[in-house]
């Protein structure tokens, strides 16, 4: 597609379970970024790839949340033992590279409600 | 450190009436600025960005920023606004050294009434 690609819309699970999101970006861009959106905390960076360097994880908030990249492309953020302070909306964003400057575009988010 | 500042969490203005968003930034060095609007259960879409160059930056929708060094801002204007501008407005800033992350500011709520 043209723009960035997020699954699921919406996710409900509960308390204690894992749950994937997962992120497609825009085709040929190579940095992919992750953010949080919850109420009351604004948008929190979490962790971003450029190509094959190693991911900034300096915005995970603890070690249930991990991400990967698989061949540059697609990207899946991982949360495990979830809690009800994870429920937010969970945005993909993708840039054509790292350098300060460029546009960076967001896909429409995946809403995690954790019950 | 970066960070960004929108002191209004809210802009309430009539339709067809000048509007203003304002940011304002810290950064050391020279900053990226960025605009961009959020409606309801949707994700961000980017508005415009100052690099570098002419001081009034063009987007979309109608929509022009103004980079003041000396005041350190970055405001979002538009001289007519409308009903379908209602929308949550971030600003948010880069600098060379964290290469492509944003640092967003809080945002701000716009509501635009007939």
């Amino acid at each position: 597609g043209a723009g960035v690609s997020q699954s699921p819309s919406n996710k409900v699970t509960e308390k204690g379970k894992d749950v994937e999101l997962r992120c497609d970006p825009i085709s040929g861009h190579t940095a992919l970024y992750w953010y949080r959106q919850s109420l009351g905390q604004g948008l929190e960076f979490l962790i971003y790839f450029q190509g094959n360097s190693a991911p900034d994880k300096s915005g995970l908030p603890s070690d249930r949340f991990s991400a990967e990249r698989t061949g540059g492309s697609v990207s899946t953020l991982t949360i495990q033992r979830t809690q009800q302070e994870d429920s937010a909306v969970y945005l993909c964003a993708s840039s054509l590279a790292t350098g300060s400057g460029n546009t960076i575009y967001f896909g429409e988010g995946s809403w995690l409600t954790v019950v | 450190a970066q960070s960004v500042a929108q002191p209004e969490d809210q802009v309430n203005v009539a339709e067809g009436n000048p509007l203003t968003v304002k940011c304002t930034y810290s950064v050391s060095g020279n900053p990226y600025l960025f605009w961009y609007v959020q409606y309801p259960n949707r994700g961000l879409q980017f508005l415009l960005k100052y690099i570098t160059g002419d001081n009034l930056v063009k987007g979309s929708y109608g929509f022009e920023a103004e980079f003041n060094k000396s005041q350190t801002s970055f405001h979002l204007k538009k001289p007519s606004a409308l009903v379908s501008d209602s929308a949550l407005y971030f600003c948010a800033v880069n600098r060379g050294s964290t290469l492509g992350r944003l640092y967003f500011g809080r945002g701000t709520q716009l509501t635009v009434w007939p």
